[in-house]
C-alpha cells in the first residue's frame, strides 16, 4: 500500500532563517506531487505541483520554492522566512487518472 | 476555469440531528467531485468521490452526497451526526487538465454540540 510522510511535524523558526520541508511517498512510482498551505482559519492554497522529476510548477509567486530531486521526494524551501510564511503545510500525491489526491499528515510551521 | 463555492463557513448542529453541507461548482468540462474531511492538526482524508455512474455516492462514516448536474451541486449529507464529526469539510472539483490538480472550496466547519 502507499504511504506519504512529511518531516518535520512541527517547526518553529525565526524570521530570516532558511526552511526545508520534506515529503516522501512510498509504494508508488511517478506520482504527481503537490504542496499546499493553510493559513490559520483559512482554506487550502496550492503552492507548487510536480508531474515528474525536476518539473516544478508554481501557482503563487512568493518567498518559497520547491524541488523534486527524486521520483518520490518533494522539497519545499525558503532562503529567508517571513512572518507570513507561518501556517500548516500539506503535501499530497495522485496517480492522475481520477484526480483523487492523498494527503500527508502536515507540518505546522511557526515563524517568530 | 473550474471553481468551487461552499456557501457556509460554519454549520452548528446538535448531536444526532441531520446535516447538509452545501457545495456548488462551476466547470466547462466533465468533472470529478470530492469531499474531504480534516480533523484538527491533521491532513485531509477522503470522505467520498463522484467519478461517474450513480449520482448518489456513499462514503465513510455514514456520509453521502448527491451529484446534481443541472444545479451544479454536490451537497454532503449525514442523517445523524456525532460529536466526533466535528471537523472541517472541503469540497473539491477536478481541474480537467494534465496537472491533475484539484480545485478546493474554502471549507465548512461542522460544529456538533451535545
Amino acid at each position: 500500500s502507499q504511504t506519504i510522510h512529511q518531516w518535520p511535524a512541527t517547526l518553529v523558526q525565526p524570521v530570516g532563517s532558511p526552511l526545508s520541508l520534506e515529503c516522501t511517498v512510498e509504494g508508488t512510482s511517478n506520482p504527481n506531487l503537490y504542496w499546499y498551505r493553510q493559513a490559520a482559519g483559512r482554506g487550502l492554497q496550492l503552492l507548487f505541483y510536480s508531474v515528474g522529476i525536476g518539473q516544478i510548477s508554481s501557482e503563487v509567486p512568493q518567498n518559497l520554492s520547491a524541488s523534486r530531486p527524486q521520483d518520490r521526494q518533494f522539497i519545499l524551501s525558503s532562503k529567508k522566512l517571513l512572518l507570513s510564511d507561518s501556517g500548516f503545510y500539506l503535501c499530497a500525491w495522485t496517480r492522475g487518472l481520477n484526480y483523487e489526491q492523498y494527503f500527508g499528515p502536515g507540518t505546522r510551521l511557526t515563524v517568530t | 476555469a473550474q471553481s468551487v463555492t461552499q456557501l457556509d463557513s460554519q454549520v452548528p448542529v446538535f448531536e444526532e440531528a441531520p446535516v447538509e453541507l452545501r457545495c456548488n461548482y462551476s466547470s466547462s468540462v466533465s468533472v470529478y467531485l470530492f469531499w474531504y474531511v480534516q480533523y484538527p492538526n491533521q491532513g485531509l482524508q477522503l470522505l467520498l468521490k463522484y467519478l461517474s455512474g450513480s449520482t448518489l455516492v456513499k462514503g465513510i462514516n455514514g456520509f453521502e452526497a448527491e451529484f446534481n448536474k443541472s444545479q451544479t451541486s454536490f451537497h454532503l449529507r449525514k442523517p445523524s451526526v456525532h460529536i466526533s464529526d466535528t471537523a472541517e469539510y472541503f469540497c473539491a472539483v477536478s481541474s480537467g487538465d494534465s496537472s491533475y490538480k484539484l480545485i478546493f472550496g474554502s471549507g465548512t466547519r461542522l460544529l456538533v454540540r451535545p
